[in-house]
């Protein structure tokens, strides 16, 4: 049973902080995992997609991959009240062309 | 920008009756998902496909079917809807060939059953 493993929080940082939220996953030939957010009441929307070992930077998010440690993180500098929100972690498994495996979601809270 | 929609954001039916819901989708992707979300649950998997009239069954496809006529068009069908099938009901899409199999979602149908 492939799995995606996520802390379900919630996270509580202040406002200005850095939110970490991290992901772990079984299947040690996985090709591409993303990064989710998901408000109340709302769909998950898509906010950060990496393929490679490293980081990649999108404006105030940076995800960071290692593909040897089967993990994957998110990184939120300068957080927003506004960043309040449940992060899913998705990860393709090597076996699969269609299907993504979803965590369960970090819950953050950004106090202000 | 990818835009998929579903035919209503909040459904009410009643026990027994038969339930359609819609998926749209207008960026030409060939791979389109229903999930269910259920609090503690996560996202589930009811069914997928990848091509027109093709269909895979996901992690709990009992109790549903689905029909895609049309490339851009999804449909889940709860042959005799029951209470434990209230859920919020997704519908994604992807790329299948030369894509980076990014999931795009609809905003959710809310189905209650009574």
């Amino acid at each position: 049973q492939k799995e995606v493993e996520q802390n379900s929080g919630p996270l509580s940082v202040p406002e200005g902080a850095i939110a970490s939220l991290n992901c772990t996953y079984s299947d040690r030939g996985s090709q591409s995992f993303f990064w989710y957010r998901q408000y109340s009441g709302k769909s998950p929307e898509l906010i950060m997609s990496i393929y490679s070992n490293g980081d990649k930077e999108d404006g105030r998010f940076t995800a960071q991959l290692n593909k040897a440690s089967q993990y994957v993180s998110l990184l939120i500098r300068d957080s927003q009240p506004s960043d309040s929100a449940t992060y899913l972690c998705a990860v393709r498994p090597m076996d699969s062309s269609y299907k993504l495996i979803f965590g369960s979601g970090t819950r953050l809270l950004v106090r202000p | 920008d990818v835009k998929v929609t579903q035919s209503s954001r909040y459904l009410v039916k009643r026990t027994g009756e038969k339930v359609f819901l819609e998926c749209v989708q207008d960026m030409d992707h060939e791979n389109m998902f229903w999930y269910r979300q259920d609090p503690g649950l996560g996202l589930r998997l009811i069914y997928f496909s990848y091509d027109v009239k093709m269909k895979e069954k996901g992690d709990i496809p009992e109790g549903y079917s689905v029909s895609r006529e049309k490339k851009e068009r999804f449909s889940l069908i709860l042959e005799s809807a029951s209470t434990n099938q209230t859920s919020m009901y997704l519908c994604a899409s992807s790329l299948r060939f030369m894509g980076g199999y990014e999931q795009y979602f609809g905003p959710g149908t809310r189905l209650t059953v009574t």
